[in-house]
């Protein structure tokens, strides 16, 4: 059974510092890994989404790194801003299991 | 292109009572897979429909089940509500299913009396 964990839970930063955010996962046999960012009471936005293939994908200022053998991925938000205050959930699609696996999430504020 | 739309977007309810709610995936999608999201259990999988078929099921009582149609909108009914049922229904639509992007529509707010 898919296990993911995103660390750290909260995650506070003044605006305009680079942070990086982590999800492990337990099944590395895997389709995809995809980064959604959640506003409170709103549906999950995509940001990006890194095919088993691939290492890292590029949006702006996100850069997601996947690491399938160690079952790994991380965020990096460059030049954080108060409008990416929200909380940050990563999801791997496990062949095995037929659906994605969310972790809890980061909830990130960038104080202005 | 539109986005995946969810209706009603707010609803209360009694326990005991049921409820459908709906979703329209964007337009050529097929795959459309419904979650419930409370803050105990963070995003729990229910189901996912695919070409009007369930194709895959998460761990949820026989009282939480869906439908797709021709047209891949879907609807998910809950019978007999309890308290512990209310929750954001998030439902993701995708060309084909998992291995493709997933968008998400706004939700559906449960709230359950």
């Amino acid at each position: 059974k898919q296990e993911v964990t995103q660390i750290p839970a909260a995650l506070s930063v003044p605006e305009g510092e680079n942070l990086v955010l982590n999800c492990s996962f337990t099944d590395s046999a895997i389709y995809n890994l995809q980064w959604f960012r959640q506003d409170p009471g709103k549906g999950l936005t995509s940001l990006l989404l890194i095919q088993s293939s691939q290492r890292e994908q590029t949006s702006g200022r996100l850069n997601a790194s996947l690491d399938k053998s160690s079952g790994r991925s991380t965020l990096y938000i460059a030049a954080s801003q108060p409008g990416d205050s929200a909380t940050y959930l990563c999801a791997p699609d496990a062949y095995n299991a037929g659906k994605s696996t969310f972790g809890d999430g980061t909830t990130l504020t960038v104080k202005p | 292109k539109a986005g995946v739309t969810q209706t009603p977007r707010y609803l209360i309810k009694t326990r005991g009572q049921q409820v459908t709610l709906s979703c329209s995936p964007i337009s050529g999608h097929r795959s459309v897979s419904w979650y419930q999201q409370t803050p105990g259990q963070g995003l729990q999988f229910l189901f996912e429909y695919f070409s009007e078929t369930q194709r895959n099921k998460g761990n949820f009582p026989g009282r939480f089940s869906g439908r797709q149609f021709s047209n891949s909108r879907s609807e998910m009914n809950v019978s007999t509500l309890e308290l512990g049922d209310s929750a954001l229904y998030l439902c993701a639509s995708s060309l084909e299913g998992i291995s493709y992007e997933q968008y998400f529509g706004p939700g559906t707010r449960l709230t359950v009396t």
